[in-house]
Parts: C-alpha cells; structure tokens; sequence
C-alpha cells in the first residue's frame, strides 16, 4: 500500500514566523504535487516537482523534492494570515492513480 | 466561468435513500474524478473516467455507481446510503491521466446521512 505521511497534522503560528511541512513516503514518486485547501472550497494545485533534488519558488513558498523522490517539503517564509488553509501533498507513481496525503491544516494568526 | 462545478453543494438525507451528485467541467478535460474527503480530511479516489471510460475504480461499495454521458459530465449516485457514507465528496477534471496532470477540483458537495 502506497502512503504519503505528512507532517504536522495541525500547526499553528503568529504571522511573520516562518515554517515547513513535510511529505515521506517509502514509495519512489515519478512526481510529486502540493495543493492548498481553503474551508469549503476544493483542493487548489500550488506545484508540481518531477526531478530528483528540485527546488521549486513560489513567492514566499519553496517547495523540494527529495534526492531519492520519496519526499518534499514545503517552506514558507513570513507567514502571513492568507497562507491559512489544508495543505496537501499528492504523488504519482505510474498509471491513473494520484495518492493524497492527509494533509497539514495550518493556521496563521495575525 | 467556473470551471468544475458540482450541484448540489449540501445534501442532507435519511439512511436507505437514493441520491445523486452531478458534476460537470467546461475546460474541455478528458480525464474527471471522484475523490471522497472523510473528516480527518484524507483524500480517497473512487473513479477516474478518461473520455467516457472507467479507468479507476477502487475499493468503493457497489452502492456507488458513476454515470459518464459525455466527457464534460461525470455524475455519481449512490443508492441504500448509510451513516458512513457522510462525508464531502469532490469532483475533479484534468488534461491528461498521467502524473503531473494538474487537477482541477470543484467546490465538493457535503453529504450529511442522518
């Protein structure tokens, strides 16, 4: 069974701080993607990594793929209250299929 | 302009009934899905249709029977609901099948069984 184990499950910080969250699995992915999940709404694509080592900007959010790509993490620097949401790590590994991760609910306070 | 919508959004019923979700993406995708979000918020795959073709089908109960009557439309219905079947329910749409497809999700329909 493939899984994508993210951590934290929940974290909560004041605005400015910075933070990262991870994603392992013991699965090698032939990519992996993060989405972002506000209340009521669905999962919305922030990036996707495919190489072995890639690090990926987006404004104030760096995401890395791992050497081997069973892993990433995502860092954002000087949270700021609109980065609250789900954050979910998603990886392929061939065929149809994407595996979600449980995600990492993060709440930013001002 | 919306992309994948999905109707209705809340969907409040008895144990035993019959109830259908429908969804529909005006991106022109040949690839639509159904994902089931429990409480914890994980997000399962039910069904993957590519051009009106079941290609994923997991472990979901019988009771679960996906509708494709055309590319842009992927409808689900569920007969006998139970308690257990209380969760959001999300349809999506992507490009292609493969892995780094972006998939465009809808705003999900919460279905409460009571």
């Amino acid at each position: 069974t493939q899984l994508l184990e993210q951590s934290p499950q929940f974290l909560s910080i004041q605005e400015g701080e910075n933070l990262t969250v991870y994603c392992n699995s013991s699965s090698v992915f032939s990519s992996l993607q993060w989405y972002r999940q506000e209340p009521g709404e669905g999962p919305v694509l922030l990036v996707t990594v495919v190489t072995g080592g890639e690090v990926k900007k987006l404004k104030r959010l760096t995401f890395q793929f791992g050497d081997a790509r069973k892993d990433s993490s995502l860092h954002i620097t000087a949270a700021q209250p609109g980065d609250t949401g789900l954050y979910l790590c998603a990886g392929y590994t061939g065929g149809f299929k994407t595996i979600f991760g449980a995600g990492t609910r993060l709440f930013v306070k001002a | 302009d919306t992309a994948v919508s999905q109707t209705p959004k809340y969907l409040v019923t008895q144990m035993g009934n019959d109830k259908s979700i429908k969804c529909e993406q005006n991106l022109g995708h040949d690839t639509m899905y159904w994902y089931k979000q429990d409480s914890k918020k994980f997000l399962k795959i039910m069904f993957s249709y590519n051009n009106k073709e079941l290609i994923i089908n997991e472990t979901v109960p019988n009771r679960f029977s996906p509708k494709s009557p055309d590319k842009a439309h992927l409808n689900l219905h569920i007969n006998s609901l139970e308690l257990g079947d209380s969760a959001v329910y999300f349809c999506a749409s992507s490009l292609g099948t493969g892995g780094g497809n972006e998939q465009f999700f809808g705003p999900g329909t919460r279905l409460t069984v009571l």
